[in-house]
């Protein structure tokens, strides 16, 4: 079964430091997306970056860089030099495609807090 | 351009009562799904309307349904309410139904249960 794992809860770092979220995914299929949002306390899911199963480029935009690796079926979000806007809930997803559908498999969210 | 839109904001209804949840997707967005958030957990996807037809369906009882109108706007249904459909309801619109369309995420309407 399709299933995206992140196991850190809630992060907490101090701003300007670099922070990492995990992610980890669980697929039968070969052709698939990874997507990451970010969810403010407004509650709307911002979509962030989507990478599909054939590319393994790292991406980097600006202070945010994502790591894929389907050796370990990870897709890791990188915020260098993190600031306190970049507070909020950070969602992993994987899209799942049938008959001509798809939907997206959320992970379970990690809670980022940035402290001045 | 006005974005994903959802009304109401916030709602609160009591168990057993019906309810009615409205979205309306992104300038020139053809396709609407829709999630279910619980609190301090991801999206679950409840179901996916493209062409006014239920394309896919997640793991949700039948006393969840939905329609989608000519104009590609979209409504939520449930039925005989439980505490258990408190959550945010999450509308998102995308152009067509491939997996690597990008989905537009509306602010979502807050569901109490009481």
């Amino acid at each position: 079964a399709q299933k995206v794992t992140q196991a850190q809860t809630e992060i907490s770092v101090v701003e300007k430091e670099d922070v990492t979220l995990d992610c980890v995914y669980e697929t039968r299929d070969t052709t698939y997306y990874l997507f990451w949002y970010k969810q403010p306390p407004s509650g709307e899911l911002v979509f962030l970056i989507r990478r599909n199963s054939f590319d393994e480029q790292n991406e980097i935009s600006g202070r945010y860089s994502w790591n894929f690796q389907k050796s370990t079926s990870s897709f890791n979000f990188t915020i260098t030099a993190s600031q306190v806007v970049d507070s909020a809930v950070y969602f992993c997803a994987l899209s799942e495609a049938r008959d001509s559908s798809y939907k997206l498999i959320f992970g379970s969210g990690t809670r980022l807090l940035v402290r001045p | 351009d006005a974005g994903v839109t959802q009304s109401p904001t916030h709602l609160i209804k009591t168990r057993g009562q019906q309810v009615t949840l409205r979205c309306s997707p992104k300038s020139g967005h053809d396709t609407v799904s829709w999630y279910q958030q619980a609190l301090g957990q991801g999206p679950q996807f409840i179901f996916q309307y493209y062409e006014e037809e239920e394309r896919q369906r997640g793991n949700f009882p039948d006393r969840f349904s939905g329609h989608q109108f000519p104009n590609y706007s979209s409504e939520l249904n449930v039925n005989a309410l439980l505490l258990g459909d408190s959550a945010l309801y999450l509308c998102a619109s995308s152009l067509g139904t491939a997996m690597n369309t990008e989905a537009f995420f509306g602010q979502g309407t807050r569901l109490t249960v009481v």
